[in-house]
């Protein structure tokens, strides 16, 4: 089994829908999650980055986290034709096993004008 | 401000060639890693270090190797290359600070291995 399962998508959605991008993990020693955006032909780059259980806010974008469930999501409200990308999700935790930084495989998304 | 520098950005290899693939970061970053992404993936992890002088397999090592010398170079090697590591390769490094665990990147080493 993976430690770090992501639907690779690809996702279209109209201009201006809510998007659900969504990770789940299988190890409970991850503690810190984090958002990363890709265009192409380009390398990563944090988009959000949470630790506890919950929801964290940032513009037209939420990170949600539940570690009970060992299951993250992404939320883009007012999808814009410039979020087109690719969506990572990543995990990590500092000592022991788990302490290097996990990628998902990535959901390509497309908004369409 | 550099960041994360890789060269070379592209490279064509033949079958049993070797390279080292450069990265160097600025940031006195302790955490460095090397990824791989094949086309419409995710990245994999290859090797990472968490400090001079130690590093560590990720999931797909075989047929490369690393050092880490100093805090801020990174090579990764590839010995008698094989198509199969037709690829764009990522470096990254982050600090080992758990109130700031951003991982900044190269923008990629493109090898296609004929």
């Amino acid at each position: 089994q993976k430690e770090v399962e992501q639907d690779p998508g690809p996702l279209s959605v109209p201009e201006g829908a809510i998007v659900s991008l969504n990770c789940t993990y299988s190890n409970s020693a991850f503690q810190y999650f984090m958002w990363y955006r890709q265009y192409s032909r380009k390398g990563p780059e944090l988009l959000m980055y949470t630790y506890s259980s919950g929801n964290k806010e940032d513009g037209r974008f939420t990170a949600q986290v539940d570690k009970s469930s060992k299951y993250i999501s992404l939320f883009i409200r007012d999808s814009q034709p410039s979020d087109s990308a690719t969506y990572l999700c990543a995990m990590i935790n500092y000592g022991g096993a788990t302490n290097k930084l996990i990628f998902g495989t990535g959901t390509l998304l497309a908004v369409q004008p | 401000n550099a960041g994360v520098t890789q060269t070379p950005k592209f490279r064509i290899l033949k079958i049993g060639q070797s390279m080292t693939l450069q990265c160097t970061q600025d940031m006195n970053h302790n955490y460095m890693y090397w990824y791989r992404q094949d086309p419409g993936m995710g990245l994999k992890l290859i090797y990472y270090s968490v400090g001079a002088g130690i590093t560590d397999k990720g999931e797909v090592p075989n047929g490369y190797n690393v050092s880490r010398s100093t805090t801020e170079d990174f090579p990764l090697r590839l010995e008698l290359a094989a198509p199969s590591q037709t690829s764009v390769y990522f470096c990254a490094s982050s600090y080992s600070d758990p109130r700031n665990t951003e991982a900044f990147f190269g923008q990629g080493t493109r090898l296609t291995v004929v």
